[in-house]
């Protein structure tokens, strides 16, 4: 079982809808939770980051998670064509070194105008 | 205030070649951490630098290796390239050790190496 996994996508969406990222990971001890947006060619960009159950919002973006079941989403709402970018979700090791992230393969995301 | 700047942006070696990529990290930052990424793949951690020190280590071969400089640059080598080693390699930087939550990790835009 990957660390950490997403669905590849491509994930499509029509303008102004409610998209929804998915992530689940292996270890429950797990704290803290990254979102990074990477459009083609270019580096990660922190969206958000979460670290208790529930949810945390940030604009148009909410970054959901569920320790219990071990998976954390974001979603984005009013979804724009700028939007279109792969979305990836990291996590450190929950023990030992911290020192690194450990990223899922990302969501491609896909808003169609 | 300046971002996490890599060099070069493009680069294309040979096999059993040796390459430099080269990173500043982002200004106030002191740590900077390497990640390769491969086509369709998340980046991967390759390792940390701090204090000049090596501080964490993925799992890459002893071929890569790096360095940083006193202030704060870092340089990522690998030597003997192999085919598998084209990828997007990134430089990251953050403050301290202390955590992502207390100094999230900020990207540069990448070498991409070719590997033929």
């Amino acid at each position: 079982q990957k660390e950490v996994e997403q669905n590849s996508g491509p994930l499509s969406v029509p303008e102004g809808a409610i998209a929804s990222l998915n992530c689940t990971y292996s270890d429950r001890g797990s704290q803290s939770f990254f979102w990074y947006r990477q459009y083609s060619g270019k580096s990660p960009e922190l969206i958000m980051f979460i670290y208790s159950n529930g949810d945390k919002e940030d604009g148009r973006f909410t970054a959901q998670l569920n320790k219990a079941s071990q998976y954390v989403s974001l979603l984005i709402r009013d979804s724009q064509p700028s939007d279109s970018a792969t979305y990836l979700c990291a996590v450190p090791p929950p023990r030992g070194a911290t020192n690194k992230l450990i990223f899922g393969t990302g969501t491609l995301l896909a808003v169609q105008p | 205030d300046a971002g996490v700047t890599q060099s070069p942006t493009h680069l294309i070696k040979t096999r059993g070649q040796q390459v430099t990529l080269r990173c500043s990290p982002k200004s106030g930052h002191d740590t900077v951490s390497w990640y390769q990424q491969a086509l369709g793949q998340g980046p991967q951690f390759i390792f940390q630098y701090y204090e000049e020190e090596e501080r964490q280590r993925g799992n890459f071969p002893d071929r890569f290796s790096g360095h940083q400089f006193p202030n704060y640059s870092s340089e990522l080598n690998v030597n003997a390239l192999l085919l598998g080693d084209s990828a997007l390699y990134l430089c990251a930087s953050s403050l301290g050790t202390g955590g992502f939550m207390s100094s999230p990790l900020h990207f540069g835009n990448g070498t991409r190496l070719t590997v033929t």
